[in-house]
């Protein structure tokens, strides 16, 4: 069972739309993380949110940690911003380990 | 002020291979990962390094895969012996001392078993 699951898979966008990016947990976490990866390039973390509202620029996340989810949304969206964003996971059990789920696919398109 | 290095960029095998990936963490860092990443499975955690100690050996990991962290600078992954299914991206994290919002990854290694 995927214990870090996201929604949706692929998105695609038109310049200056917005996105909304989707992450749930089958069991509870500690802390929750959105990553960014450009094809062929490294990881690079976006936001650091273990719970309520966190914004950074464009991005904002909103982690539920009771009802395990948390949301990545990015606002008038740019070509640059095409990528897989990734939420990873900090399980409660202790063991300190990110569990990542397996992406969302974004294109935005001029 | 280097980032996490890893090397090969690009490395291909024939089956049955014993192959050494390399990785340098953050000038330092504490805590080192390895990863490995493909479209069907996503990041799966391979090795986790506190301090130069193993303290997560990957689990289903631990037949073919070592991972060692000889100095606070420099650690190795060895796949002994290569399948074509170990085919993937290896990527290397490094961390201060833990904490996600920390963790620093390298552009990793893509690696072809034949």
């Amino acid at each position: 069972e995927q214990q870090v699951q996201q929604s949706p898979a692929s998105l695609v966008l038109q310049e200056g739309e917005n996105a909304e990016l989707q992450c749930s947990f089958s069991i509870f976490t500690n802390q929750v993380q959105w990553f960014y990866q450009r094809p062929g390039g490294r990881l690079v973390s976006l936001l650091y949110n273990p719970s309520g509202t966190k914004q950074s620029g464009r991005l904002t996340s909103t982690t539920v940690i009771k009802e395990r989810r948390s949301s990545l949304h990015i606002s008038s969206s740019q070509i640059t911003d095409s990528g897989t964003y990734l939420c990873a996971m900090e399980p409660s059990s202790g063991s300190w380990q990110l569990i990542f789920g397996s992406g969302t696919q974004l294109t935005v398109m001029p | 002020d280097a980032g996490v290095t890893q090397t090969p960029r690009h490395e291909v095998a024939e089956k049955g291979q014993t192959i050494i990936l390399k990785c340098e963490p953050v000038s330092g860092h504490n805590d080192l990962f390895w990863y490995r990443q493909t479209k069907i499975q996503g990041l799966e955690l391979l090795s986790y390094f506190r301090s130069k100690s193993l303290m997560e050996d990957g689990g289903a990991f631990k037949d073919r895969f070592k991972a060692e962290m000889l100095n606070s600078s420099f650690s190795t992954l060895k796949i002994q012996p290569t399948e074509p299914k170990d085919s993937a991206v290896y990527l290397c994290a490094s961390s201060p001392q833990g904490g996600a919002e920390t963790l620093y990854f390298g552009s990793g290694t893509r690696l072809t078993v034949l």
